[in-house]
């Protein structure tokens, strides 16, 4: 069956530190898509960035880069020299073209916290 | 980026009355809206999904007949919520979709907040 698991509930780190976001999936579809959005203090969700599952290109896009790994089907979020306004939820979603509706399936979330 | 509104962002009602919560897409057309509840400190719980003019695919173990889905136009999908009780209270978001391909995002609204005392 399709899911998503989000293994860090909550991370920590003090500002200026990396951090990685760990999404490993689980899917039958030869085709699916995979999603990280950003869920801030407000609850309103911003989509980050979404990979489909025949472009295992990783992703650099400013402060942010992503790690899409079919071998292991993971897909992973790095954010480099973390700023306080990095604070949210963020949530890995994965869509499969199967399903007919395309609806996502969330992970659980990490909460990550940058302290000053 | 497209903008999806939700209204109310927040509501208080009693137990046993109605609630209707409104999503509209802005500068797009919207085949497809979702509706999620979302719990504190939790993951989004798609509740259903509404293609316009057409009933809503409603997910499993979530009532129909207590959350009514209207997708009416392009624009614009209702969700409202019959005979609310406190088990209801909840962050209610919605989203959108342009088109029907997987690899299109979806954009959310903002949410709305209910309580029902």
């Amino acid at each position: 069956a399709q899911k998503v698991t989000q293994a860090q509930t909550e991370i920590s780190v003090v500002e200026k530190e990396d951090v990685t976001l760990d999404c490993v999936y689980e899917t039958r579809d030869t085709t699916y898509y995979l999603f990280w959005y950003k869920q801030p203090p407000s609850g309103e969700l911003v989509f980050l960035i979404r990979r489909n599952s025949f472009d295992e290109q990783n992703e650099i896009s400013g402060r942010y880069s992503w790690n899409f790994q079919k071998s292991t089907s993971s897909f992973n979020f790095t954010i480099t020299a973390s700023q306080v306004v990095d604070s949210a939820v963020y949530f890995c979603a994965l869509s499969e073209v199967t399903s007919g509706t395309y609806k996502y399936i969330f992970g659980t979330g990490t909460r990550l916290k940058v302290l000053a | 980026g497209a903008v999806v509104s939700q209204h109310p962002s927040w509501v208080i009602c009693k137990s046993g009355t109605s609630v209707k919560i409104e999503c509209r897409s802005l500068d797009f057309q919207a085949t497809t809206m979702f509706w999620y509840r979302q719990f504190p400190k939790q993951s989004l719980m798609l509740m259903a999904t509404s293609n316009e003019g057409s009933k809503a695919t409603y997910e499993q173990g979530v009532e129909k007949d207590k959350f009514l889905i209207n997708h009416a136009s392009l624009t614009l999908s209702t969700l409202t919520v019959t005979s609310a009780h406190p088990e209801d209270s909840s962050f209610y978001i919605c989203s959108a979709r342009i088109g029907a391909s997987p690899y299109n995002e979806q954009f959310f609204g903002p949410g709305t907040r209910l309580t029902v005392l």
